[in-house]
């Protein structure tokens, strides 16, 4: 979608090296998320942000740090990539709670990890 | 913490007919939301249907409807007259009052012509 962008799209990286993935929205919502999306595993929460530096873990939070210094970008950083850190990451965010506030995904970034 | 489970990791059916995919969740909230959403091969998310906790009618929208039978925790998803292009990967989702948004594993449905 339009309002939201996901950067790289695409990126490999070294085991030990820091990474850091880029969400930036253009809506102005509230809320933003990252999750990760692995085969048999669905989509799983690592943080979320319910407001500049308002944010909260996630269910796979370890080893993940994020950052929300205004509303449009929220960060995901990877001090030490790993392996097991090999996904693909999407961002999403929502205006508000209510069920008539709905998400918007970004488009993935895969991130390899060797 | 809440959990979203979904049994069953792939479905198929034939074109025309109808299929329903199983969602269960657990949480100790009263106040909540809950979303089926489709993820088609270009890994795009498309919101398919959405329940509030507090309703009891199911919800509906065109061929896909829900059976959300809230004491039993459950949240399954009818595809009537399935078409070859509902076949992508469906995630069940539940969504805290405060915002917290969890899916289910998913589960790809396959559709024969």
């Amino acid at each position: 979608d339009a309002g939201i962008t996901q950067s790289p799209r695409h990126k490999v990286t070294e085991t030990g090296t820091p990474v850091t993935l880029r969400c930036h929205q253009t809506e102005n919502h509230r809320y933003m998320y990252w999750y990760r999306q692995d085969p048999g595993h669905g989509l799983r929460l690592i943080h979320y942000s319910y407001g500049v530096k308002d944010t909260d873990k996630g269910e796979v939070s370890d080893g993940y740090s994020v950052s929300r210094s205004k509303t449009e970008d929220f960060l995901l950083t990877l001090e030490s990539a790993t392996s097991s850190q090999t996904s693909v990451y999407f961002c999403a965010i929502s205006e508000s709670v209510g069920a008539n506030y709905g998400y918007t995904f970004g488009s993935g970034t895969r991130l390899t990890v060797v | 913490a809440q959990t979203v489970t979904q049994s069953q990791p792939e479905m198929s059916v034939q074109e025309a007919e109808t299929v329903t995919l199983s969602c269960t969740y657990d949480t100790s909230e009263s106040d909540y939301y809950l979303f089926w959403y489709k993820q088609p091969p270009s890994r795009q998310m498309i919101l398919v249907i959405r329940q509030e906790a507090y309703k009891q009618q199911n919800a509906t929208e065109n061929r896909f409807s829900v059976n959300f039978q809230k004491a039993a925790k459950s949240f399954s998803l009818k595809i009537s007259d399935s078409q070859l292009g509902d076949a992508a990967m469906y995630f069940c989702a539940y969504r805290s009052a405060r915002g917290k948004l969890t899916f289910g594993q998913g589960t790809i449905l396959t559709v024969h012509p």
